[in-house]
This record gives structure tokens, C-alpha cells and sequence, in this order.
């Protein structure tokens, strides 16, 4: 079973306006969630993370929203660049593990 | 920092033979992890490290695969009589004790078996 689902294959979005990535997870263990994000040919690179005591953290123009309630988590990027087109992989961890989701390939456009 | 290295980058094998894979995680990380990751999915983690333990390890490592980390250092990833469905692609992750969960990624190696 899928623990973190990521329900959005793809998105593609025009430059300086908002990214949103969303997240969904089903496992109340989890008390760490980190984003990855992913060239191609490359290994993930670490991006932003959230404590579960937390319900928001921001870092320049990454900001990673938590709710636990909903146990959904969502990633805005703002404004977007078109450096950043890669793949955002949700990765939440209860320990040593990261358990990742499928992925959403972000393409942003001149 | 020279960040996480992974040698070889590419590997293609034929189906029933054996195939080592080498990480070198950052030099004061004493954590060490592997993942798989396939077509369109996410990584899988695999099996953890802490210096030259063996903490955990993943249901989806068979018989076949086998990792060790002999001196805290580097690791290797052996698996033996490869399968098809072994293709793959095999990250390496390490990490500090004081900060484990944000995991830094070599550049993985892809295995290709025929």
C-alpha cells in the first residue's frame, strides 16, 4: 500500500507566478517531512523539511505547509523560475527511513 | 565537500551474474543509506547504516542483495545473480547523527540487466 501519494503526475506553471505541489500521506507516525527535488541524471537533492510540531517553513521563495488533521502537506514556490523544472518528490519519515511519493515533474514556462 | 559519490555510474549486466556497487557517503556523515528506485516511482529504501552497523533492512532486499560498510566508511552493494526486475536505479544517501533526516544523495548507479 502506498503510504505518500503525490496525485499530481505533473504541472506546469508560467514564470513568476506560484508553484503548488501537493502531498498526501496516511501514516500518523510520521513526524518529519521533507521535500526532494530531482534532475534528471542526478540524485535527489534536499530542498526544504517540516517537523510535525510545525504547521509552516519558509525559506526564500520555498515554503512547505503541514496539516496534520488532513495529513496533507503542500510545497509553494514563489515566484517560479525556470530553474526550477525537475521533479518534487514528498518524502516523510518516521525515523531512519525516507518514504518517498511518486513524484510531480514541475515544468515552468518563459 | 565533495558530496556522495557512487561508482560505476552505468552497469549492464547479463541476467544470473553478480554485480558490486561502491558509495563513498561525505567524510563526517556516519550515516549510510541505499535505495532503489524503478520507472516512474519514487526511491525505496533499502537498508541503513549507522558507521559500520547494519541497522535495517528493507523486505525488499532478497537473499540476493547483500551491503557492507567495513570500516564506517564506504559501501558497497553486492547482488548476486541478477534478474531482470533487479534494473534499477541504486542511490546512495548519507547523513549526520545530529540532523538524520535531511538524507544527501549520491548520483546513483544504473543498472541494466539483459
Amino acid at each position: 500500500d502506498q503510504q505518500v501519494k503525490q496525485n499530481s503526475p505533473s504541472l506546469s506553471v508560467q514564470e513568476g507566478r506560484i508553484s503548488i505541489l501537493n502531498c498526501d500521506y496516511t501514516n500518523s507516525m510520521f513526524d518529519y517531512f521533507l521535500w526532494y527535488k530531482k534532475y534528471p541524471a542526478e540524485g535527489p537533492t534536499f530542498l526544504i523539511s517540516i517537523s510535525s510540531i510545525k504547521d509552516k517553513n519558509e525559506d526564500g521563495r520555498f515554503t512547505v505547509f503541514l496539516n496534520k488533521s488532513a495529513k496533507h502537506l503542500s510545497l509553494h514556490i514563489v515566484p517560479s523560475q525556470p530553474g526550477d523544472s525537475a521533479v518534487y518528490f514528498c518524502a516523510p519519515s518516521s525515523g531512519y527511513a525516507l518514504n518517498f511519493g511518486k513524484g510531480t515533474s514541475l515544468l515552468v514556462t518563459p | 565537500d565533495t558530496g556522495v559519490s557512487q561508482n560505476p555510474r552505468h552497469k549492464i549486466t547479463k541476467r544470473g551474474q553478480n554485480v558490486t556497487f561502491r558509495c563513498d557517503p561525505i567524510s563526517e556523515h556516519n550515516r549510510l543509506y541505499w535505495y532503489r528506485q524503478t520507472l516512474g516511482q519514487g526511491p525505496e529504501f533499502l537498508t541503513y547504516f549507522q558507521n559500520e552497523a547494519q541497522l535495517e533492512k528493507s523486505r525488499l532486499l532478497s537473499d540476493r542483495f547483500s551491503a557492507e560498510r567495513p570500516k564506517g566508511s564506504f559501501s558497497t552493494l553486492e547482488i548476486q545473480r541478477t534478474e531482470q526486475g533487479d534494473s534499477a536505479m541504486y542511490l546512495c544517501a548519507s547523513a549526520t547523527g545530529t540532523s538524520a533526516y535531511e538524507q544527501y544523495f549520491g548520483p546513483g548507479t544504473r543498472l541494466t540487466v539483459t
